[in-house]
Formats: structure tokens, sequence, C-alpha cells
């Protein structure tokens, strides 16, 4: 079974400055897919950015990028240039890939709280 | 494109009660289904998936079941509720294998 890992609860960030969000994760499996996920306070669930496992580069979706290190399962997110609106709980999720077509199923850390201070 | 609803927003039900939520899928066929709960101070925790009509998978035993009588809808449900059962609901779907799920708006529960 995998297991996700994210040991920080709470940070707090300047608005326009940098933070990384840690996460690792326990596998077996060689193939697989990571993610992070928003949830502001309307609760809604919302794909911030996405690392396939086989690619060495590492994922960017404008101000978020991830710094994946596989041998180390280590996978965290940066946000620079923080904006109030980042203000959410985020959380890593992990999915095996399926060759069968059957199902996708995500494994998702406890998750942190980010505070975006103006 | 496609859309997810999911409804109600908020439920309070007393302990013993039935419960029926529901989730819609619209602007795909055959989309992979999915249950999850939220508790307060933990992660997403997978309940049911379903991967086509009238097929469930319990990810977790416990005192809720899932049902899909037609291709975009999934219904959680239960027969008697816990205290235990309280927590936000979250349905997601997924078009294909090895992509994203997409959640809907959610529905947070309490059960007095």
């Amino acid at each position: 079974a995998q297991t996700v890992t994210q040991s920080q609860p709470e940070m707090s960030v300047q608005e326009a400055e940098t933070v990384t969000l840690s996460c690792t994760y326990d596998t077996s499996e060689s193939n697989y897919y990571l993610f992070w996920y928003k949830q502001p306070p309307s609760r809604q669930m919302i794909l911030v950015i996405r690392q396939e496992a086989y690619k060495q580069q590492n994922a960017t979706e404008n101000r978020f990028s991830v710094n994946f290190q596989k041998a180390a399962k280590s996978f965290s997110l940066k946000i620079s240039d923080s904006q109030l609106g980042d203000t959410a709980m985020y959380f890593c999720a992990f999915m095996k890939t399926s060759h069968t077509g059957a199902n996708s199923k995500l494994t998702f850390g406890k998750g942190i709280t980010l505070s975006v201070r103006p | 494109s496609q859309t997810i609803h999911q409804w109600p927003a908020t439920l309070v039900q007393p302990v013993g009660s039935p419960l029926s939520l529901e989730c819609t899928v619209e602007g795909t066929s055959n989309p992979n289904l999915y249950w999850y709960r939220q508790a307060a101070g933990r992660g997403l925790q997978l309940l049911f998936y379903s991967v086509g009509i009238g097929q469930i998978s319990s990810e977790v035993p416990q005192n809720l079941s899932a049902s899909r009588p037609q291709d975009r809808q999934f219904i959680l449900s239960s027969k008697k509720l816990l205290l235990s059962d309280s927590g936000f609901y979250l349905c997601a779907w997924t078009a294909l294998s090895n992509s994203p799920l997409h959640f809907g708006n959610g529905t947070r529960l309490t059960v007095t």
C-alpha cells in the first residue's frame, strides 16, 4: 500500500515571497503520478500541478513548481510570488499507474494549511 | 465541457436516520466515479469507487454504501447514520486512467 506524508501541519508566508511545502511518499511502484491539490476555504478541491514519475523534469504551472526527487521519494511544492488567494489547505496525492484502464485512485496526505500574510 | 454536481451542500441529520447524497457528471460518458470523506485534521479517505454502472468497489468497511444506477450518477447512502459519519463528503470523477480526479463542491454532513 502507498502512503503519503505531509509532516508540516501549518505554514505561513508573507505576500510576494516564496514558500515550499514538503511531501514524502512510500511505494514499491516504479510508475506512478503525483499531484498537489489546493482546498481554499470554499472547500473546492482544485488541481494545482501534476508530475509523472517517469519524467525527470520537474513540472511547472505558472507560479507553482515542484521538486521531484524519485530516489528520495520526495515531492515538494514551491509557490513563488505568494498571493493572498493562495491561502488554502494543500494536499499531496499519489496515484499508481493503471494499465487496465479500470480505475485511478488517489491516496492523499493529511494536508498542510498555508496562510499568506498581507 | 464536463461538470460535476453534488448535493446537498449541507446536511444535518439525527443519529439513526437514513442518508442519500447524490453526484452527477455532465459532458462525459462512462467516467470513473469516487466518493471520498474528509474528517477534521485528516486527509481525504477513499470510500467507494465505480468504473461502470452497477460496479461498486468499497475501500473501507463501514456504515455506508454506494450505488451507480446510471452511467453518470453516483449515490452514497446509509440506512442508519452514526455520529462518526459526520464529515465532509466529496464526489470525484475522471474520464481516463492515470488522469487527475475532478471534484465536486462537497457535502458537509453533521450527524447530531
